[in-house]
């Protein structure tokens, strides 16, 4: 299957600070990138669609403002996570879907704490 | 797509015990059902993805089955190693390929 990378795998940050975080498809180029949330004892729970060109697809209840997203390049889409808050803290991946959109390929998630 | 349940949440077998989990999904705007394994620290590994009724798939001593009429897939691990050892997730997703994550069923195989 197809290779995502995100980066960092973990980070710490203040409250009120931002944070990035970048998923890359290393195999193909990817018009299209989705982002999970998952908090303790939950399910991954779908954020956005990263759209290559155009704006982002926000799930409800998903505050846009609040997570940036920036689909750079058909390699690269970024989350920033503005102003965090300790309620912010959650583990963030990305997938990719193949060419036909039948699969999807997981990077391997970003843990954020926020203090 | 929503209420995705999988059950058992967690299970413990010894090794060389076969063992199944279920996964139950609402059967409207189905597309197709995807099983992924995730193990601690490593990315969600897909297993199977599978859209029509009566679908069988086997991988090695995993298998998986889907009833879209009623909703619900088996997944079926035969002679369980401590390798197997994940959470196996399961993911219904509909015209728009977006998936909806069931909450998983963490397999612990003891030696």
């Amino acid at each position: 299957g197809a290779v995502v990378s995100q980066h960092p795998s973990r980070v710490i940050c203040k409250s009120g600070t931002s944070v990035k975080i970048e998923c890359r498809s290393l195999d193909f180029q990817a018009t299209t990138m989705f982002w999970y949330r998952q908090f303790p004892k939950q399910s991954l729970m779908l954020m956005a669609t990263s759209n290559e060109g155009s704006k982002a697809t926000y799930e409800q209840g998903v505050e846009k403002d609040k997570f940036l997203i920036n689909h750079a390049s058909l390699t690269l889409s970024t989350l920033t996570v503005t102003s965090a808050h300790p309620e912010d803290s959650s583990f963030y991946i990305c997938s990719v879907p193949d060419r036909n959109g039948n699969e999807q390929f997981f990077g391997p998630g970003t843990r954020l704490t926020v203090l | 797509i929503l209420n995705v349940e999988q059950s058992p949440q967690s299970l413990h077998v010894q090794e060389g015990d076969s063992t199944n989990f279920t996964c139950s999904f609402p059967s409207s705007n189905f597309y197709a059902l995807h099983w992924y394994r995730w193990e601690t620290a490593k990315s969600p590994e897909a297993l199977f993805v599978m859209t029509l009724n009566g679908d069988e798939k086997k991988k090695g001593r995993i298998s998986a089955t889907l009833n879209t009429k009623e909703g619900y897939s088996y997944l079926y691990i035969k002679g369980s190693q401590p390798e197997d050892s994940a959470t196996y997730l399961c993911a219904p997703s509909g015209s728009a390929r977006q998936l909806t994550f069931g909450s998983g069923t963490q397999l612990t195989v003891l030696p």
